[in-house]
């Protein structure tokens, strides 16, 4: 299973941009680069998933470098409700969802 | 309804006791999974089942016993757990259809055992 590597932790200032990185260099040709997030206490919630191409959705972009080897995800306009855990994930084989450490977003006013 | 509804949410069981956990989802998804979480630590995947048939055991003590009595529900059944394994049990659902699909979360069951 590729492994990924983030920033343990990341402070971000209300109404910015919060550019979250990933890196995943052993990562397959035909695996997809999922991002999940986890309010204190409550199940992971899906945030967004790619293969090659950038991809926007209503929460977030996601860029992936042409290589697939790393990748950012992107909150447009951080809120204090998008502080979270953020986590990277390399969906294995058999529907695989393994999660790493993952990157504590502290979004402040 | 996108919803992953877990049963119970809060559970406290003796080292003695057997209990199961129940998860339901109504979205069609064949794929459904079991994270362990403690605190302040990441989800772990435990089980992953698939069109209702066990795929992916990830080493699990024989105390966590799965459970897929149909497309719609995931049972966990505890017997004789220890005190580290309380922690917060997740439910998750997919497509099973390759990798191109988001997973839903439920809320969880938080498992104390004294």
């Amino acid at each position: 299973d590729a492994k990924t590597t983030q920033p343990t932790s990341m402070d971000c200032a209300e109404g910015r941009a919060a550019n979250l990185p990933c890196n995943h260099s052993t990562i397959s040709g035909n695996e997809y680069v999922y991002w999940y997030r986890q309010i204190h206490s409550q199940g992971p919630q899906y945030i967004i998933h790619g293969l090659k191409n950038n991809e926007t959705n209503e929460m977030a972009s996601l860029i992936i470098t042409e290589d697939r080897k790393s990748s950012t995800l992107i909150l447009p306009h951080a809120t204090l409700r998008d502080t979270a855990v953020y986590y990277c994930i390399i969906e294995g084989y058999g529907n695989k969802l393994v999660f790493g450490a993952g990157t504590i977003l502290r979004v402040k006013s | 309804d996108t919803e992953v509804t877990q049963t119970p949410k809060h559970l406290v069981m003796g080292m003695t006791n057997k209990k199961s956990l129940k998860c339901e989802q109504h979205m069609g998804h064949r794929a459904m999974y079991w994270y362990k979480q403690k605190a302040k630590k990441p989800p772990e995947l435990m089980f992953v089942y698939s069109y209702e048939k066990l795929s992916i055991n990830e080493s699990v003590p024989s105390r966590f016993s799965p459970e897929c009595p149909n497309s719609s529900l995931l049972n966990l059944h505890l017997h004789a757990l220890q005190p580290e394994d309380s922690a917060l049990y997740l439910c998750a659902s997919s497509q099973p259809t390759g990798r191109n699909t988001e997973a839903f979360f439920g809320q969880g069951t938080r498992l104390t055992v004294v």
